[in-house]
């Protein structure tokens, strides 16, 4: 079954850098992935989509300070140079044939 | 630039049903798959299916299947989810979403339209 789990919150402080995390399901290591932020009150909005070998392809506007990054099962976001506008929940969203899923969501808050 | 303007918001009475809608504009639009994805109150994002506005094909997650419906316009370029026999937790915030088509991602999203569910 395709899953995809993500931690339900984090945290940085303005100015650094953070990791954010997406794990895809067991046997399902090959899949690519798209992340997705929500600021509040807002709808979603694509940053970029993820392959699994870490090769990344950006929305349009998204600045340099997000990236992405692939191991295994796991798909990173990391943003760096944080801005109080980074300050959103962040999704990660996968497909199979005929299914797409979601992650849960991860919570972001810049201190 | 790409746009996906969605219809206003909706309040309906448990049982009813709602149809929601989608304008796209700034491409061409049987270029692209759409998507519909919903977010419950304080929940997060989930999808409910696709369409090919090319030649109106569907796919519905298992979860809606016989209660959802879209449609296509090509003369309007707009795209329609009609959701039947509404409940009280079917009251969300109703996405549209763009994928290019065997991309898998979405890469535009709709402003949303809140569906409230009341009696």
């Amino acid at each position: 079954q395709l899953v995809l789990t993500q931690s339900p919150s984090a945290s940085a402080s303005l100015g650094a850098s953070v990791k954010l995390t997406c794990t895809l399901s067991s046997g399902h290591s090959h899949y690519a992935i798209a992340w997705h932020q929500q600021q509040p009150e807002k709808g979603p909005r694509y940053l970029m989509k993820l392959n699994s070998d870490g090769s990344h392809s950006k929305g349009d506007g998204i600045p340099d300070r997000f990236s992405g990054s692939s191991s295994g099962t796991e798909r990173y976001l990391t943003i760096s140079s944080l801005q109080s506008e980074d300050e959103a929940d962040y999704y990660c969203q996968t497909w199979g044939t005929g299914i797409h899923v979601f992650g849960g969501g991860t919570k972001l808050t810049v201190l | 630039q790409v746009q996906l303007v969605q219809s206003g918001a909706e309040v309906k009475r448990p049982g009813a049903s709602v149809k929601v809608s989608c304008k796209a504009s700034g491409y061409t639009f049987t270029n692209y798959y759409m998507h519909w994805v919903r977010q419950a109150p304080g929940q997060g994002l989930e999808w409910m299916g696709i369409i090919n506005p090319s030649g109106g094909n569907t796919s519905y997650a298992q979860k809606f299947q016989g209660r959802v419906t879209m449609t296509r316009d090509t003369s309007t370029s707009t795209v329609y989810m009609e959701l039947s026999s509404l409940r009280s937790d079917d009251t969300a915030v109703y996405y549209c979403a763009r994928e290019p088509i065997l991309a898998g991602s979405l890469d535009y999203w709709g402003q949303g339209t809140l569906v409230t569910v009341s009696s």
